[in-house]
């Protein structure tokens, strides 16, 4: 099974901050990846795509980067509803896992 | 738009069996896999397995194989995921999501889960 180690576990920033949140596969994955959004008592939702594509009807301020074992997720500037939880996801090979996710808090 | 509404929460004691269902609307079912996502309380995220609703190809968690099956109703466009034999660390949100894949040029592509279902928990209990 492919780990994807993901950093850091939880974070506090102020509105306005810039975020970077980091996955990383244990083997390549080629730009099989997704980041999720999760907040309390929801679904996850999907931020983004293939590593780097923006999911339609979400800010521009959310972008993704990376190939093959290393991955970042970036929040230009923190907003207040982007206070929650962030997975990653390979999607690479069966089965498919999850980063252990990262907690985004309020400063 | 595309829309993925499960069934209610449900309690069950250990070693019984438990469906969840979810209705998929708003897209051509049969052109879609469902996967299934659970979370146990306080925990993070774990796929279960993932099932074609074209044609009922399943792929399961290795750790869940023998206990889980995954089914579809094309007539309804309607998944469904039972889990037997539960035991209290089955206690989870059980999500069920779409597969975005599809072709382009020609080409196969996968991009992962894009829309989720709502959610249902799965309590087990004596």
């Amino acid at each position: 099974d492919i780990q994807m180690t993901q950093s850091p576990s939880s974070l506090s920033a102020s509105v306005g901050d810039r975020v970077t949140i980091t996955c990383r596969a244990s083997q390549g994955i080629r730009n099989d990846l997704g980041w999720y959004q999760q907040k309390p008592g929801k679904a996850p939702k999907r931020l983004i795509y293939a590593a780097s594509s923006l999911q339609s009807g979400v800010p521009s301020r959310f972008s993704g980067s990376g190939s093959g074992t290393e991955f970042t997720l970036t929040i230009s500037s923190l907003q207040p509803e982007d206070f929650a939880t962030y997975y990653c996801l390979q999607h690479n090979s069966y089965p498919q896992t999850f980063g252990q996710g990262t907690k985004v808090e309020i400063k | 738009q595309v829309q993925l509404v499960q069934s209610g929460a449900e309690v069950k004691k250990p070693g019984a069996s438990v469906k969840v269902s979810c209705k998929a609307s708003g897209y051509t079912f049969t052109s879609y896999g469902i996967s299934w996502v659970r979370q146990a309380p306080g925990q993070g995220l774990e796929w279960m397995g993932w099932i074609s609703a074209y044609n009922g190809n399943t792929n399961y968690a290795q750790k869940l194989q023998g206990r889980v099956t995954m089914t579809t109703d094309t007539s309804t466009s309607t998944a469904y995921m039972e889990l037997r034999s539960l035991r209290s660390d089955d206690t989870a949100v059980y999500y069920c999501a779409r597969d975005d894949d599809g072709y382009k040029a020609s080409l196969y592509y996968y991009y992962g889960m894009d829309v989720w279902g709502q959610g249902t928990t799965v309590t087990v209990s004596s």
